[in-house]
C-alpha cells in the first residue's frame, strides 16, 4: 500500500524560503504525477503545481510560477517542493498528493505545517 | 481554469437524514472528470469519488456520486456521526481545481 510521509514543520521569517519533502513508499515512484496542494487555515484546498517524475516534467499553477521548484529524486523516491519569498499569507498546510491511474488524488502525504511569521 | 462553486456552504442535518451536496463548474466538464474528498479536522482529504461517480475503494454505499456537464452532486443517503466534515469536489485536469467545500455538521 503506498504510503507518502512529508517532512516536519518549519517556521519562517518573510522574505526566507521553505522545503518541504514527500517520501513515496509501497508503490512505484516515477511513474505517477505528485502534486503539491496547500491550505491555509480554516480555508479550502489549493493546486500548486505537479511533476512526473519519469518525464521530469513540471506543472505550476500560474498564481505560484515565480516562486514554486518542485522537484523529484528518483533514487530516493521523494519529491520536493521549495517556495520561495515568504509571506505571512503563506502560512499552511502544504500536502503532496498522487494522482492515481484512474485520474484522482488518491493518495496523500500528512501534511506539512509551514508558518510564516517575524 | 475551471471554476467549481459548491453549495450549500454548510449543512447541518441529523443522524439518519439526507445530505445534498452541489458542485458547479464554470464550464462543462469533459469526461466527468470530477472527484470528491472528505476532510476531517486534522488529517488529509480522502477520495470518494472519480468521475463523477465511480466509488473508491473502502467508502460505504451510502454515499453516491452523479452529474455530469456543469452540475455535479454527492449524496449522503443517511448521515452518521461519523460523516462529519468538510466535503470537496475537484476537477482533475491539466490544470486542477477545487471547490470551496460544503461543511456537513451532525445534529
Amino acid at each position: 500500500q503506498v504510503q507518502l510521509v512529508q517532512s516536519g514543520a518549519e517556521v519562517k521569517k518573510p522574505g526566507s524560503s521553505v522545503r518541504v519533502s514527500c517520501k513515496t513508499s509501497g508503490d512505484t515512484f516515477d511513474t505517477y504525477a505528485f502534486s503539491w496542494v496547500r491550505q491555509a487555515p480554516g480555508q479550502g484546498l489549493e493546486w500548486m503545481g505537479r511533476i512526473v517524475p519519469l518525464l521530469d516534467v513540471v506543472t505550476s499553477a500560474q498564481s505560484f510560477q515565480d516562486r514554486v521548484t518542485i522537484t523529484a529524486d528518483k533514487p530516493t523516491n521523494t519529491t520536493y517542493m521549495e517556495l520561495r519569498r515568504l509571506r505571512p499569507d503563506d502560512t499552511a498546510v502544504y500536502y503532496c498528493a498522487r494522482r492515481g491511474r484512474d485520474g484522482p488524488f488518491d493518495s496523500w502525504g500528512q501534511g506539512t505545517l509551514v508558518i510564516v511569521s517575524s | 481554469e475551471v471554476v467549481l462553486t459548491q453549495s450549500p456552504g454548510t449543512l447541518s442535518l441529523s443522524p439518519g437524514e439526507r445530505a445534498t451536496l452541489s458542485c458547479r463548474a464554470s464550464q462543462s466538464i469533459t469526461r466527468n472528470y470530477i472527484a470528491w474528498y472528505q476532510q476531517t479536522p486534522g488529517q488529509a482529504p480522502r477520495v470518494l469519488f472519480y468521475g463523477a461517480s465511480t466509488r473508491a475503494t473502502g467508502i460505504p454505499d451510502r454515499f453516491s456520486g452523479g452529474g455530469s456537464g456543469t452540475d455535479f452532486t454527492l449524496t449522503i443517503s443517511s448521515l452518521e456521526p461519523e460523516d462529519s466534515a468538510i466535503y470537496y469536489c475537484h476537477h482533475y485536469s491539466s490544470s486542477p481545481t477545487f471547490g470551496g467545500g460544503t461543511r456537513v455538521e451532525i445534529k
